[in-house]
């Protein structure tokens, strides 16, 4: 099992540039998410998506959308890049059901996107 | 006030001694809480989950938590220096906050 893939590794956009981070899990988890992180600030939710055909907006999510193009894949998409989007970008992923399930359970992490915007 | 509180360190403590993390947080109706730990230029890694109060056990690592005091922390035994890394606090309400994170050094 690879887990919570994520591409690319790295990215350089200019301001205004557009791009889709992708990520994929194969754990059979109902729900996936997107976070940034920046230091100082820790980790903030942009979107997420509970399952298959909802997503919801998290903390931050100006500036982005998202896709959940199936149970296994959710992408996140800047329109117009920012520098202030400058950060690290995080997909993870959870199962769904009981206590220790369902949105915001055990959340398992992909590697990250680095991206910077200049 | 934050929702999740943590110290962010760095905490230094000697190889094979007791490390001792601590989280707040603000919202009574929490339920779950999670500790992740992060090596410099990687990604969270889930170590301990903790739903009910008291202490939970895995190996070296204990959770500890008090929903009356708000409050959960993270016990290392016999820390080793591969133990070095950002700690951080997840609290889970009606989504998952996370703590900005306590930097652990264990020196040899």
């Amino acid at each position: 099992n690879a887990g919570v893939t994520q591409t690319p590794k790295f990215q350089v956009l200019k301001t205004g540039q557009s791009m889709t981070l992708q990520c994929a899990q194969d754990m059979n988890h109902n729900s996936m998410y997107w976070y940034r992180q920046d230091p100082g600030m820790g980790l903030r939710l942009i979107y997420y998506s509970a399952s298959e055909g909802t997503t919801d907006k998290g903390e931050v999510p100006n500036g982005y959308n998202v896709s959940r193009l199936n149970k296994r894949e959710f992408s996140l998409r800047l329109e117009s890049a920012a520098p202030s989007q400058t950060s690290v970008y995080f997909c993870a992923s959870s199962e769904a059901g009981g206590l220790a399930g369902g949105p915001f359970a055990e959340q398992y992490f992909g590697p990250g996107t680095r991206l910077t915007v200049t | 006030q934050k929702e999740v509180e943590q110290n962010s360190g760095p905490l230094s403590v000697p190889e094979g001694a007791i490390a001792s993390l601590n989280c707040t947080y603000s919202d009574r109706v929490s339920q779950s809480f999670f500790w992740y730990r992060q090596y410099s230029g990687k990604s969270p890694e889930l170590i301990m989950s903790i739903y009910s109060n008291g202490d939970k056990e895995d190996g070296r690592f204990t959770a500890q938590l008090n929903k009356a005091s708000q409050y959960v922390s993270l016990l290392i035994r016999d820390s080793q220096p591969s133990d070095s890394a950002t700690y951080l606090c997840a609290v889970r309400g009606d989504k998952l906050i996370f703590g900005t994170g306590t930097r652990l050094q264990v020196f040899p």
